[in-house]
Order: C-alpha cells, then sequence, then structure tokens
C-alpha cells in the first residue's frame, strides 16, 4: 500500500544550526512534492513545491531536494531560528492522482 | 488580499445531526480543497472542487458532500455526525484546478467536536 513517513515525530535543533526533515514513500510514482508548515491551531502554510524531474529547490534558508531513486524528500531550513519551530509536512500526488496526499508532520523545535 | 476565511471557526454537534461548514476562498482563486485533520490520521483530502464541478474525491463517506458556488465559495456538509467526525476541518483555495500541482492557501480550519 502506499505510504508517507516523516523521520521522527520531533527534531530539537539548536539555534543557528541546519534542521534537516526527511520524507520518505513507497508505491508512489510522485508528480510533485510539496512542503507546508503548520503552527498551532492554524492552517498550514505553503513553503515549496518540487516536480519529479527537479532534484533541488531553493528559497531563502529554505533548501529542498527530490530523489526519486530512493524515494525520498529532504527539507533543510539554514541557520534556524526559533520562529522556525513549527511542524512541517510534506505532501505529494502521483501524475495519475489529482489529489495531495500528506505525512504525519515532524514537529521542529530549535531551542535559543 | 484577503487569506482563504473559515466560518464558523468552532462548532459543538450532537451524534447523529448534520453540519454545514463554509469557505470563502482567495479573490481569483477558483479551486477549493476541503481536507479533515485528526491527531490519529493526519491531513486527509476530502474533495476538490473547481468551476463549480467536483473534480476529485478522497475516500470518505458519503455522509460527507460538498458544493461550491459560481462565486467559488464553497460549503462541505457532513451528515449523520459520529463521534469519529470530531476533527480540524481545512480549506485550501488555489488559483487552478488540480490541488496536487500548485500551491495551496489554507484557512484556519473549523474545529468541530460531536458529542
Amino acid at each position: 500500500s502506499q505510504k508517507i513517513e516523516q523521520n521522527s515525530e520531533a527534531l530539537n535543533i539548536q539555534e543557528g544550526k541546519t534542521a534537516t526533515l526527511t520524507c520518505n514513500y513507497t508505491n508512489y510514482s510522485p508528480a510533485y512534492l510539496q512542503w507546508y508548515r503548520q503552527d498551532p491551531g492554524r492552517g498550514p502554510v505553503f513553503l515549496l513545491l518540487i516536480r519529479e524531474n527537479e532534484k533541488e529547490k531553493r528559497k531563502e534558508r529554505l533548501k529542498v531536494t527530490f530523489d526519486t531513486t530512493l524515494k525520498q524528500s529532504l527539507f533543510h531550513i539554514t541557520a534556524s531560528q526559533p520562529a522556525d519551530s513549527a511542524t512541517y509536512l510534506c505532501a505529494l500526488a502521483s501524475g495519475s492522482a489529482r489529489q495531495l496526499t500528506f505525512g504525519s508532520g515532524t514537529q521542529l523545535t530549535v531551542l535559543p | 488580499k484577503a487569506g482563504v476565511t473559515q466560518t464558523p471557526r468552532y462548532l459543538i454537534k450532537t451524534r447523529g445531526q448534520q453540519v454545514t461548514l463554509s469557505c470563502s476562498p482567495i479573490s481569483g482563486h477558483r479551486s477549493v480543497s476541503w481536507y479533515q485533520q485528526t491527531p490519529g490520521q493526519g491531513l486527509q483530502f476530502l474533495f476538490e472542487y473547481f468551476s463549480e464541478t467536483q473534480r476529485n474525491k478522497g475516500n470518505f463517506p458519503g455522509r460527507f458532500s460538498g458544493r461550491q458556488f459560481s462565486n467559488s465559495r464553497s460549503e462541505m456538509n457532513v451528515s449523520t455526525l459520529e463521534l469519529g467526525d470530531s476533527a480540524l476541518y481545512l480549506c485550501a483555495s488555489s488559483f487552478q484546478a488540480g490541488a496536487s500541482a500548485y500551491e495551496q492557501y489554507f484557512g484556519p480550519g473549523t474545529r468541530l467536536t460531536v458529542t
């Protein structure tokens, strides 16, 4: 069956370090992969979208990679700040599916 | 530009009742998708509407339905509520159809509690 796994439910890192979050999937051939941030009591906020033919995408301190051979996406936040503390969700869809399927999320805490 | 708005923000209903939730997308957005979020199942896709037509539906029972109006506003309805329907219901809008291919803008959600 199709499955999306995000690394550990919670990740704590020190301010200034790079946070790396993992999204692994099985039995998917995703055409698109998206990353969202969600704060408590709020709806998710779109961060980055990467297509299957793209290896890497950057936006300010954010970088996402997409390895269709490893069936994995890595999401990096460089020079992390306490304000980056939130739950990060990956979401993907195959070319034929028109719906996004979300992972369970990783709760990131950046310690001052 | 105003963001996605959802009403009401909080709702308490009794098992067996029905409920209607409303979503107003960002101006100019014609695609509206609905999601259910629970601690156990996470964020799950319910359905997507574009130009008043349901384009895609997730794996939910027929008690969950929706519609979209000509101004792109959308409503979702849950009939015969069950305790397990307690969740945060999120609406997301996008300029174009195909929720998977385009960034989505989420509203704050409606917190539904079924007692």
